[in-house]
């Protein structure tokens, strides 16, 4: 089992659309959970961390944490074609307190 | 957020030289960076972790001899391929936490290698 697991896609939503990407985590104490967005041929940029249950609202972006369910979302609002990119999900606190887990990924499409 | 360069951002060189690649974080000390390679369409694979004052910590399956990673300072670890050979050809990014309790992981640009 991976530590953290992520539907690689591709998710395609419209223009104007919410887009919700979903991550699951296998380490039951982890404490500190990411989301990165990786364009093509670029390194990934962190756009929202969660640190407890419940929303966490960032301008267009959403991240949700259900640690009972050891689920995590990212909802992004009014979606634009410029959001189109690969999104990683990444968990770090558990066992091994030092170490980020990274999913593998799952890729947007935002169509105009 | 906090800001982690690295340089080169692309090298290309012979099959069999050896490529140094900097990552630095700028305004932050970082005990401990990442280093990660990424092939095309690929996820992330840590390859190891770079402790400042001690020896990095490798991953299962990559080889210290050929990786030879150095953390000199908190603000500078190094990654040394040596004798690089086409299959090492790869997008090199390198990542650092900041501290203070967020914990947050931020990534250096990355380095696009080349080797013929």
């Amino acid at each position: 089992q991976k530590e953290v697991e992520q539907n690689s896609g591709p998710l395609s939503v419209p223009e104007g659309a919410i887009a919700s990407l979903n991550c699951t985590y296998s380490d039951r104490v982890s404490q500190s959970f990411f989301w990165y967005r990786q364009y093509s041929g670029k390194s990934p940029e962190l756009i929202m961390s969660i640190y407890s249950n419940g929303d966490k609202e960032d301008g267009r972006f959403t991240a949700q944490l259900n640690k009972a369910s050891q689920y995590v979302s990212l909802l992004i609002r009014d979606s634009q074609p410029s959001d189109s990119a690969t999104y990683l999900c990444a968990v770090n606190g558990g066992r091994n307190f030092n170490k980020f887990y990274f999913g593998s990924g799952t890729k947007l499409n935002v169509k105009p | 957020g906090a800001v982690v360069s690295q340089h080169p951002s692309r090298v290309i060189c012979k099959s069999g030289t050896s490529v140094k690649i900097e990552c630095r974080s700028l305004d932050f000390q970082a005990t401990t960076m990442f280093w990660y390679r990424q092939f095309p369409k690929q996820s992330l694979m840590l390859m190891a972790t770079s402790n400042e004052g001690s020896k990095a910590t490798y991953e299962q399956g990559v080889e210290k001899d050929k990786f030879l990673i150095n953390h000199a300072s908190l603000t500078l670890s190094t990654l040394t391929v040596t004798s690089a050979h086409p299959e090492d050809s790869s997008f090199y990014i390198c990542s650092a936490p900041t501290s203070g309790g967020s914990n947050e992981q931020f990534f250096g640009p990355g380095t696009r290698l080349t080797v013929l």
